[in-house]
């Protein structure tokens, strides 16, 4: 039993370098959420999906892309990345009909923009 | 735009007390809210969920309420122990999905 799953745990870039965050879930979830956690500004989300196929963007989605090609992953991706980006992602699901269930938070990603 | 503001940002208490940590939000029109703890260096985990026709949950020692009106949710702690210590997130739910994060109380039980 899984649950939400993030790779890497840990992350160093140098400033325009690109990257993919990875996530994936086995609870068949249909919606899957990031945020980005920063001392003083709390959780923040960034992008989310209702399924595969369907994507948004949530408060902070500048510099950040995401896509969702199957119900498991929902990658999350820095064309070019910036120090402003130093952050800890998280990725979160859960059922989309299911109010009475609470979002799985995924371990996170420490990325550091040099 | 909904803001969720969690009071005192830390809290030291020696073991065994009882204690009660608070979130306000500013927009009534939540569907729940669900409280999470997070250990340094790691994930949120998900402690109690508070739909929004619910009053409040509980779950062992760990009481939380919901007063929608007023925007205020507290989460009781009975007979703290050192390993309550951690950082308490609360989340209301802004739409179905959407999570609305406080900066959360950082808790020290003291042995």
């Amino acid at each position: 039993n899984a649950g939400v799953t993030q790779t890497p745990k840990f992350q160093v870039l140098k400033t325009g370098q690109s990257m993919t965050l990875q996530c994936a879930q086995d609870m068949n979830h249909e919606y899957m959420s990031w945020y980005r956690q920063d001392p003083g500004m709390g959780l923040r989300l960034i992008h989310y999906s209702v399924g595969a196929g369907i994507t948004d963007q949530g408060e902070v989605p500048n510099g950040y892309n995401v896509s969702r090609s199957t119900t498991e992953d929902f990658p999350l991706r820095l064309l070019s990345a910036a120090p402003s980006q130093t952050s800890v992602y998280f990725c979160a699901s859960r059922p989309l009909l299911g109010l009475d269930q609470p979002q799985h938070f995924g371990d996170g990603t420490r990325l550091s923009i040099l | 735009k909904q803001e969720v503001t969690q009071i005192p940002a830390a809290l030291s208490v020696p073991e065994g007390e009882n204690l009660v940590l608070n979130c306000s939000f500013t927009d009534s029109a939540i569907y729940n809210l669900q409280w999470f703890r997070q250990d340094p260096g790691k994930g949120l985990t998900s402690l109690l969920l508070i739909q929004s026709s619910q009053r409040e949950q509980t779950s062992g020692r760990l009481n939380a309420s919901l007063d929608k009106s007023s925007g205020r949710s507290t989460l009781y702690i009975a007979a703290s122990q050192p390993g309550d210590s951690a950082t308490y997130l609360c989340a209301v739910y802004q739409g179905a999905q959407k999570l609305v994060f406080g900066q959360g109380t950082r808790l020290t039980i003291n042995p």
